[in-house]
């Protein structure tokens, strides 16, 4: 099993569209939790931390679920700007440098 | 502000070649990573430095990877007698903090590797 797993999609919602991605991660020790949103060809950018309480910001909301090890994003009233690909990145463990990306799910948001 | 630079952008070796990419991390930045982005797949962790100590390289391919940070700023990746499957995006980002401080990280642009 992946340390951390992604449905890679891609996903295609019409504008105005809610969607939402799932991630897995494996190691029940991390702690520190991240969205990264990368455009073709270019680099990753940070898009949100994900807080155990979960947080919104704007029409991102992301939330954790350590019971069952899952974080999720939740993009609300969809634009074409966010069609990118989505990477969940974990920590591999409490305390460490070291971050875990998944492959990315892509999403699509046709006009 | 500037952010994080890498040169080249493209590099096309040839099998057997030894390549050499630079990093300018933002000015200040305490950590340095290096990352490796094959096509359709997120990066993957190659190295770690805390100012010039490099913490961990453990997700170095193999021993032709090499990468330092002499000075504790710019650092360099180089790749010895490269190989076709050594072709990918090499990401490096920096982040303010050290170690045992989850943070940002701030991505280059990359630079695109192929060998032929």
């Amino acid at each position: 099993r992946k340390e951390v797993e992604q449905d890679p999609g891609p996903f295609n919602v019409p504008e105005g569209a809610t969607v939402a991605f799932n991630c897995t991660y494996s190691n029940s020790a991390s702690q520190s939790f991240f969205w990264y949103r990368q455009d073709c060809r270019k680099e990753p950018k940070l898009l949100m931390s994900v807080y155990s309480s979960g947080n919104e910001d704007g029409r991102f909301t992301a939330q954790l679920n350590r019971a069952s090890q899952y974080i999720s994003l939740l993009i609300r009233d969809s634009k074409l700007s966010d069609s990118a690909t989505y990477l969940c990145v974990v920590n591999e463990a409490s305390g460490t440098y070291k971050y875990i990306f998944g492959t990315g799910t892509r999403l699509k948001v046709l006009a | 502000g500037a952010g994080v630079s890498q040169s080249p952008r493209y590099k096309v070796a040839k099998r057997g070649q030894d390549v050499a990419l630079r990093c300018d991390p933002i000015s200040g930045h305490v950590s340095l990573f290096w990352y490796q982005q094959a096509l359709g797949q997120g990066p993957e962790f190659l190295t770690y430095f805390q100012n010039e100590a490099q913490l961990d390289k453990s997700g170095l391919p193999s021993d032709r990877f090499f990468a330092e940070r002499p000075e504790g700023s710019v650092s360099t990746l180089k790749i010895q007698r490269t190989q076709q499957e050594d072709s990918a995006v090499y990401l490096c980002a920096s982040s303010p903090q050290g170690v045992a401080v989850p943070d940002t990280q701030y991505f280059g642009p990359g630079t695109r590797l192929t060998v032929l």
